[in-house]
């Protein structure tokens, strides 16, 4: 495994689940990212860690909770969600020291019902 | 207030036509200006960046971009597309005032006619 990758792709879920979406870096990277992609939006940054600890959380609902055990996963805990919330969530990883350079997974598109 | 736009949503070019992508940006302090390009159904990947030095950068895939401090601009153009340039391009910048996260732009989406 190369790159960025996360799982799962797609997720359906009801308002009342709990699920969560999974991202590994490959890199040897030290600081991950999510970010949330809506149609016809800029990217919204939700949470960022660096070096396992989150340096970032942009007023971001409790029904999202981020959890970054080392340096190469991150985790982004979901239940209670709102149809609103349906997006693609993309994982990012970069390098502390190269702002701005950030390499994304594929994304997992998540639905809402 | 820090902000990114790409005036365009989406723009139709014909395959071997030369493109050229608008951002204009609002940001107080020195910017690192940035391209990333999505392809359908993946992730973004950085087309180039500019932080300091030549104005003119040179990226992957055969882009360029070209930074004007009096404009707040940073457009970025190739000479002439392939079909496989259909994507969405989006433009960020970063800095010290939003702790060296990115702001983004909204997308501008490039169709290729054959």
């Amino acid at each position: 495994e190369t790159g960025v990758t996360q799982t799962p792709r797609h997720l359906v879920m009801g308002m009342t689940n709990k699920k969560s979406l999974k991202c590994e870096q490959h890199l040897g990277h030290n600081a991950m990212y999510w970010y949330k992609q809506s149609a016809k939006k800029p990217l919204e940054l939700m949470f960022v860690y660096n070096f396992k600890e989150q340096t970032e959380n942009n007023s971001v609902p409790s029904r999202f909770s981020p959890e970054c055990p080392n340096s190469s996963h991150l985790f982004l805990h979901l239940h209670t969600l709102q149809p609103e919330d349906s997006a693609l969530y993309l994982c990012a990883s970069s390098q502390i020291g190269r702002p701005g350079e950030l390499f994304f997974g594929e994304g997992s598109r998540l639905t809402v019902l | 207030a820090q902000s990114v736009t790409q005036p365009d949503i989406h723009i139709t070019v014909s395959e071997g036509a030369s493109l050229e992508l608008r951002c204009n940006y609002s940001y107080g302090a020195t910017p690192y200006l940035f391209w990333y390009v999505q392809s359908p159904g993946q992730g973004l990947q950085l087309l180039l960046k500019y932080f300091s030095g030549d104005t003119l950068v040179q990226g992957i895939k055969g882009f360029e971009a070209e930074f004007k401090r009096s404009q707040s601009s940073f457009n970025l153009r190739k000479p002439s597309v392939h079909w496989s340039d259909a994507a969405e391009y989006f433009c960020a910048v970063g800095g010290m005032d939003s702790n060296y996260q990115l702001i983004w732009g909204a997308g501008t989406k490039l169709i290729i006619k054959p």
